[in-house]
């Protein structure tokens, strides 16, 4: 059962394009969000989050937007440069105490020159 | 300061051996969890502890596998008498307190190749 679901495998954007990377979850009860990125062989390194409590979250380049009414949370990139190739995964967690943080299978994103 | 140590980075086994991967927390981090890679699939949760304790461990296959986490000493994740079906890329991340509120930090990862 993927309570954190990515339906893009992939994603090819140019060059400083916008990024959109799109997530949706199911569990109703999940209201902490985070985007991983990881580049090959390395471990995920967190990128943003946001809580339920708000539906935007900016830090530079990259904004995510939670939709609770729809279970929806997208990451947007922009401009979108070569070192944002990368899986990027997508993550949720309750607030309660001992909750762990499920994740999504994951976005490669391929920035194309 | 380093972050989540772990090792070996590759394990090559035979099935039927036993495989033991090592995960140091950050400083300070006194939670650990487990999460599991297959190739082409998301991180899959195996199972979170506290020192000397196992506080989640749901995701953990009922058999072959067990954690650990001493008081003293790095967490241990043991996979008895291996099969082709666990080779995989088996991160560690830890984290202060509790998960939910809080961002995990995640090692480079141990890669168990089962022959």
């Amino acid at each position: 059962d993927q309570q954190v679901k990515q339906n893009s495998p992939s994603l090819s954007v140019q060059e400083g394009r916008i990024s959109i990377l799109n997530c949706d979850y199911t569990n109703s009860m999940f209201d902490y969000f985070l985007w991983y990125k990881k580049y090959p062989a390395e471990g995920p390194t967190f990128l943003i989050s946001i809580s339920s409590i708000k539906d935007k979250n900016e830090d530079g380049r990259f904004t995510v937007f939670l939709n609770k009414s729809a279970k929806h949370l997208s990451l947007h990139i922009v401009p979108s440069q070569p070192g944002d190739s990368a899986v990027y995964f997508c993550a949720a967690s309750g607030m309660n105490r001992d909750d762990k943080i499920i994740f999504g299978k994951g976005t490669r994103l391929h920035i194309l020159p | 300061n380093a972050g989540v140590m772990q090792n070996p980075r590759h394990l090559v086994r035979r099935r039927g051996q036993e495989a033991r991967l090592r995960c140091s927390p950050m400083k300070g981090h006194s939670h650990v969890y487990w999460y599991r890679q297959l190739p082409e699939e998301g991180l899959k949760f195996m199972v979170y502890l506290q020192k000397e304790n196992i506080i989640d461990e749901s995701g953990m296959p009922k058999e072959r596998f067990s954690a650990e986490f001493p008081k003293e000493g790095p967490s241990i994740l043991r996979i008895q008498q291996v099969v082709r079906g666990d080779s995989a890329a088996y991160f560690c991340a830890s984290s202060p307190s509790r998960a939910g509120a809080n961002v995990l930090t995640f090692g480079a990862g141990s890669r168990l190749t089962v022959l």
